[in-house]
């Protein structure tokens, strides 16, 4: 069954510093990977979206890297800024395009 | 626009009440999914249907029901059979680039 790791589980930062939070996965065999926003009560915003056969996807200050073997992915977050804080999730889709495993989520505070 | 939606934003059940949240979307995505998210806690799946009039139980699909009559629509039911209801529940619908969500519902037993 696959599992999804997300760390670190919270984070505080100054503003202007680069970041990088990271997600595991135990089976190498998805269909892509999806990173996510959420702003407390709201709903997930999509990030960026690695398709398996992918290393990476940029999107403004943000950069997603896959590594399929290693079961990693990285988020990088360039020059932070305060409306950044939220909690971020990652998400594995398999590769029979049925399960949508979660991570648990790493909540990040950028402070001004 | 398009999108997910889903109502009501908040809703109030009483004990032995059945409730019904509303997801619809305009996006044409055959796949469609419900998770609960609980306080600190990850994204748990209850159900997903993948085409039309076919649904699957996710991890914690006891004392939910779900219905798949329309690729738009995919209401969920929260039965008096659930014995702790009170959670953020969010639907999405995922196509080939990639899953997309509604804003959320919160229910809250009183």
């Amino acid at each position: 069954k696959q599992e999804v790791t997300q760390i670190p589980a919270a984070l505080s930062v100054p503003e202007g510093e680069n970041l990088v939070l990271n997600c595991s996965f135990t089976d190498s065999a998805i269909y892509n990977l999806q990173w996510f926003r959420q702003d407390p009560g709201k709903g997930l915003t999509s990030l960026l979206l690695i398709q398996s056969s992918q290393r990476e996807q940029t999107s403004g200050r943000l950069n997603a890297s896959l590594d399929k073997s290693s079961g990693r992915s990285t988020l990088y977050i360039a020059a932070s800024q305060p409306g950044d804080s939220a909690t971020y999730l990652c998400a594995v889709r398999d590769n029979y395009g049925q399960n949508f495993v979660f991570g648990p989520g790493t909540r990040l505070s950028v402070l001004p | 626009d398009g999108g997910i939606t889903q109502s009501p934003k908040y809703l109030f059940r009483k004990e032995g009440q059945n409730v019904t949240l509303s997801c619809e979307q305009n996006l044409n995505h055959d796949a469609m999914y419900w998770y609960r998210q609980d306080p600190g806690q990850g994204l748990r799946l209850i159900y997903y249907s993948q085409i039309v009039n076919d649904f699957q139980k996710g991890d914690i699909a006891e004392g939910y029901s779900v219905s798949r009559e329309k690729k738009e629509s995919f209401p969920l039911t929260v039965t008096s059979a659930q014995k702790n209801p009170t959670a953020f529940y969010l639907c999405a619908s995922i196509g080939y680039t990639g899953a997309f969500f509604g804003q959320g519902t919160r229910l809250t037993v009183v």
